[in-house]
């Protein structure tokens, strides 16, 4: 069965580095989405992608994020300069019309 | 702002047992309701959508309803086991953005003990 995959499964940074977090989303699906889950607290949405742009984004998605599909397979999420805060659970998501899918996502601690 | 809420919290129940877990919403305009399953550590898994149109979907022991006016879905697990113990999200597509995200509960964590 298809699935969503993400890399790295955990990464561990010092506060002020950039962070590129990997996906390769299910191959027919139109839709793309970042998720992060704090610790403890609610899944939160991030940003929606969909004909290589992005449509949706949350008051969470400051400059300090972006996001890109490199060359039509894989969907990154790029931080700029981490901070403490943004230590979480990050999901990748694709969907192609009710539903959408999760990655196992990747665990980022910034220290 | 659409707002989801889940009751209760945790529950452990013995194995066996049939059980209802809670979401509510506070803005009825939704597209559809998804019901995840989260292991620790681990991603969402889906395990039961329900269309802005439908009362109730069925998938092996689970059954989910769905009442948009009140603003209220169900999760019911019939015969819970040990294997169905992990964190149950709720989640809604707001209509009025196509569905473009899914606003989350804070999920209900299961405990069935052997």
């Amino acid at each position: 069965e298809p699935e969503v995959t993400q890399t790295p499964s955990h990464q561990v940074t010092q506060m002020g580095q950039e962070v590129i977090l990997r996906c390769v989303p299910i191959s027919n699906h139109l839709y793309f989405y970042w998720y992060r889950q704090i610790l403890g607290q609610k899944v939160e949405f991030l940003v929606s992608f969909y004909n290589n742009e992005i449509s949706e984004k949350s008051e969470i998605f400051d400059d300090q994020f972006s996001v890109e599909r490199p060359d039509g397979s894989n969907f990154t999420l790029k931080i700029r300069s981490t901070k403490l805060e943004d230590s979480a659970m990050y999901f990748c998501a694709s969907g192609h019309g009710n539903t959408i899918y999760f990655g196992e996502g990747s665990w980022l601690t910034v220290v | 702002k659409q707002e989801v809420t889940q009751i209760p919290a945790a529950l452990s129940v013995p194995e066996g047992e049939n059980l209802v877990l809670n979401c509510s919403f506070t803005d009825s305009a939704i597209y559809n309701l998804q019901w995840f399953r989260q292991d620790p550590g681990k991603g969402l898994t889906s395990l039961l959508l329900i269309q802005s149109s439908q009362r109730e979907q069925t998938s092996g022991r689970l059954n989910a309803s769905l009442d948009k006016s009140s603003g209220r879905s169900t999760l019911y697990i019939a015969a819970s086991q040990p294997g169905d113990s992990a964190t149950y999200l709720c989640a809604v597509r707001p209509y009025d953005n196509y569905g473009q995200n899914f606003v989350f509960g804070p999920g209900t964590r299961l405990s069935v003990l052997p």
